[in-house]
Formats: C-alpha cells, sequence, structure tokens
C-alpha cells in the first residue's frame, strides 16, 4: 500500500540532546512537508522541499534542521536549540509540491522531551 | 503574510443538530482544502474547493468557497458521533505550502 510512513509514534528524550523523526513515503511523489502542531494551534510549517536536494525553510524553522538526499526520505532533526520541542510532529506529503495538489499526512511523532 | 482565521475555535452539540464551521483568509485563495482531524489521529483530506462560489457535498457534509475567494465554510447536517474531531481549512502560501488555520473542535454528545 502507498502512503506515509512516520517513526516512531512516541518519541521521548532528555533536554539537550538532539533528535531525528524519520518519514518515508513510497508514494512517489517530488514535494515533503513537516508540521508541527500544538494544542490550539492548528498546524505550523517547518520545513519543506520540492525536489530531491533542496529544502527551504518555513514559518517555523528555528531549531530545526532537515536533509532530502533521497526523493522518499525527509527526515527532521531537532536540535537543543529549539526551545520548546514537545509536540506532534506531522509529515505530509504532495505529488509535485503544487498547492493545488493534494496533501497526505503520514501517522505523526508525538515527541516528549523531559 | 497570508493567514487563514477559523471559527469558532470549539463546537459541542448534542446528536442530530447541524454544525458549521467557518473559514477566512487575509488575501484571496487559488484554492482551499479541508481536513479532518480524530482525537490522537493525524489530518485526514476531505476536498479541495477551487471555483469562485463553489459548492460542494460529501453525503451530510456541506463545503462552500465565498465569491471572493477569501472565505469557506463546512456545514454538517445532523450531526453523528462519528463527525468528533478538529476540522481544519488551509489555504496556499505562495503557492508552495499550505497554511492551516487553529481548527474547529467538534464535540458531539448522544
Amino acid at each position: 500500500d502507498g502512503g506515509i510512513t512516520q517513526s516512531p509514534k512516541y518519541l521521548f528524550r532528555k533536554e539537550g540532546q538532539n533528535v531525528t523523526l524519520s518519514c518515508e513515503q513510497n508514494l512517489n511523489h517530488d514535494a515533503m512537508y513537516w508540521y508541527r502542531q500544538d494544542p490550539g494551534q492548528g498546524l505550523r510549517l517547518i520545513y519543506y522541499s520540492q525536489i530531491v536536494n533542496d529544502f527551504q525553510k518555513g514559518d517555523i524553522a528555528e531549531g530545526y534542521s532537515v536533509s532530502r538526499e533521497k526523493k522518499e526520505s525527509f527526515p527532521l532533526t531537532v536540535t537543543s536549540a529549539q526551545k520548546n520541542p514537545t509536540a506532534f510532529y506531522l509529515c505530509a506529503s504532495s505529488m509535485s509540491g503544487q498547492v493545488s495538489e493534494l496533501g497526505f499526512f503520514g501517522q505523526g511523532t508525538r515527541l516528549t522531551v523531559v | 503574510g497570508q493567514q487563514v482565521m477559523q471559527i469558532p475555535q470549539y463546537q459541542h452539540v448534542q446528536e442530530g443538530e447541524d454544525f458549521t464551521t467557518y473559514c477566512n483568509s487575509s488575501t484571496t485563495l487559488s484554492n482551499i482544502q479541508w481536513y479532518k482531524q480524530r482525537p490522537g489521529g493525524h489530518p485526514v483530506f476531505l476536498i479541495q474547493l477551487v471555483k469562485s462560489g463553489e459548492v460542494k457535498k460529501q453525503k451530510r457534509l456541506t463545503f462552500q468557497f465565498g465569491e471572493a475567494k477569501k472565505n469557506s465554510s463546512l456545514h454538517i447536517t445532523a450531526t453523528q458521533t462519528t463527525d468528533v474531531g478538529t476540522y481544519f481549512c488551509a489555504g496556499p502560501n505562495s503557492g508552495y505550502a499550505l497554511n492551516f488555520g487553529k481548527g474547529t473542535s467538534l464535540l458531539v454528545t448522544p
């Protein structure tokens, strides 16, 4: 079945540690996105990538980094510089990066930093 | 920058009552999309509206796109407990990603 896989579903880390969230898609989509969701805040864009080896900052990129070395993979690293990393992280993809295209979301990773 | 605002933030209805959520954009949108997120789940795409004044129906759900393409609404007729969740609207920002509203959380009690 085609889809987006995020792992793990739950992740716990100590404050000050970097952590990498995985996102893999087998939809052959060009564009991939990372969103962060906090209670009552909706979804906020962290980074997006329209094509392999290229990515752009979203609205809240500070404290995060990404890479796009393969079309199917778009990992997100939450660094120690991110002041409030505890959140629900959602990865999404779309066929060509044109937002008239439909978006698909992964199941999300719930990160808790203690 | 472009902002998408949704009201109300919360809505609590009795099963069988109708429900409406409204979405307003600070700029004209090329399209608007609606998503539903069940508690503990991830957003699931519901529909995309593209044309000015467009109305689309999915069973008990009616979606409208305003004439000026700056506002939209989702109306649910005769709510059921399966309608519980948060409904988000989203519009393109600069053509490369979606700006989401903060969502309307719907609670339906039997």
